[in-house]
């Protein structure tokens, strides 16, 4: 298994650009996650589906980001219009179903974002 | 909302030394989990404990869970220099995702 893949690796853009952050979770997951990673704020959950369906989006900043899941292989992380202090690291991970193994978390390598 | 914090933020050992992080949080928890990270990569899991167990083993990794305390240590025996990584715990509530804490750097040196 190719395991949890984002892309791209990095994005570097102006502010006021649009930004979209890809990612393919584990063939078989049902659960996905979006994380955000900065040193002064630490791992901070965005938002998780299940089954593509949003249940928990509170961890969203602000009206300028939104996520979508179309299928049960893909979702978007989106941020229009970017500002500087969105650049950190985007974690998209993906956890299975069943009673084994689904409470851990798989996760992607990242996509770093720097906003300009 | 940050639910575990680790400590020390940062550890330097030697290799063959154990390294021992600590992890406290807040409110109930079902299971505690640790990850790994190295440098410019995701997350790895390492191992979990439930709330009804006191510790777990997995190979050089020994995890402990005092709930009275709402407090988790990690130790690691025999460290390499390999074990350079920054290690977080996560915690869970019921019905919602994990919730990391800030994480521990630890860097091994030969």
């Amino acid at each position: 298994d190719a395991g949890v893949i984002q892309s791209p690796r990095h994005e570097v853009t102006e502010m006021g650009q649009e930004v979209t952050l890809r990612c393919k979770p584990i063939s078989g997951h049902d659960y996905l996650f979006w994380y955000r990673q900065t040193m002064m704020r630490g791992l901070e959950l965005l938002i998780y589906f299940n089954n593509n369906v949003p249940i928990d989006d509170s961890g969203m900043p602000e009206d300028r980001f939104s996520a979508k899941m179309p299928n049960a292989s893909f979702s978007t992380l989106k941020i229009q219009p970017s500002e500087p202090r969105d650049s950190a690291v985007y974690f998209c991970a993906s956890s299975p179903p069943g009673e084994v193994d689904n409470e851990k978390l798989f996760f992607g390598s990242g996509t770093q974002l720097s906003v300009l | 909302s940050q639910q575990g914090e680790e400590d020390p933020q940062a550890l330097s050992i030697q290799e063959g030394e154990n390294a021992t992080m600590n992890c406290s949080y807040k409110t109930s928890i079902n299971n505690l989990q640790w990850y790994r990270q190295n440098s410019g990569r995701g997350l790895v899991h390492l191992i979990l404990i439930r709330s009804n167990e006191r510790e777990k083993h997995s190979g050089r990794l020994r995890v402990t869970l005092d709930t009275s305390k709402k407090s988790s240590s990690l130790l690691i025996t025999a460290s390499r220099a390999a074990d350079t990584a920054s290690y977080f715990c996560a915690t869970d509530q019921a019905g919602t995702a994990l919730i990391f804490g800030k994480g521990t750097t630890l860097s091994v040196s030969s």
